[in-house]
């Protein structure tokens, strides 16, 4: 089954801009998807399609996929963005939803 | 306004079954595909399950920790999505969502508050 490796952690200053990979084998031929979990609530929708954003969401984020691995950026990071990211693919050749394992993003 | 409303969970002893409900509105439930995904307490999201829209068959799809176990059916007349939850184990244990895509629309853009679900006995 296709797997998604995401780094447990991630650390950004306010202000600065955070990069969150999500790797998988050839990610660059699928289409990637990033959720973004506050404490206590439910995920929500920040990137499809590699790098759309749905309404709502800032032009903070945004969304990059090429080769092995898949990037969401978020420029100029607030402490309202700290939470759990998880990246997510459909794998075609199983019919399966696939998430990576997510990434805390910690702004110090 | 798209609103997913879960049902149903509780406390449930190993081995026996649990149905959740997930009551929809503000979109045409019959248009789109409705997914399920949990979340085991201070773990990741895991996808557990999808059901097509009748225009793609109404198929269902299934993780393979929950398959023969678990069984996602639709009402589209009520716009309710269903997970029968059979022979239930305690790694079951989890928030379970409801959400709104996959199939035609490969991404999650809904998500319900979600249900908690305590398999122990």
């Amino acid at each position: 089954s296709y797997v998604l490796t995401q780094p447990p952690s991630v650390s950004v200053a306010p202000g600065k801009t955070a990069r969150i990979t999500c790797g998988g084998n050839n990610i660059g031929s699928k289409s990637v998807h990033w959720y973004q979990q506050k404490p206590g609530q439910a995920p929500v929708l920040v990137i499809y399609y590699d790098s759309d954003r749905p309404s709502g969401i800032p032009e903070r984020f945004s969304g990059s996929n090429s080769g092995n691995t898949a990037t969401l950026t978020i420029s100029r990071v607030e402490a309202g963005d700290e939470a759990d990211y998880y990246c997510q693919v459909w794998d075609s050749s199983s019919d399966h939803a696939v998430f990576g394992g997510g990434t805390q993003l910690t702004v110090l | 306004e798209v609103q997913l409303v879960e049902s149903g969970g509780g406390l449930v002893q190993p081995g026996r079954s649990l149905r959740l409900s997930c009551t929809a509105s503000g979109f045409t439930f019959g248009d789109y595909a409705m997914s399920w995904v949990r979340q085991a307490p201070g773990k990741g999201l895991e996808w557990v399950g999808f059901i097509r829209s009748k225009a793609y068959g109404g198929t269902t799809e299934y993780a393979a920790s929950v398959k023969g176990r678990f069984t996602i059916s639709r009402d589209d007349s009520k716009s309710i999505a269903y997970l029968q939850m059979n022979s239930l184990k305690t790694e079951d244990t989890a928030v379970y969502y409801c959400t709104r895509g996959l199939g035609e629309y490969p991404y999650l853009d809904y998500w319900g508050q979600g249900t908690l679900v305590t398999v122990s006995s």
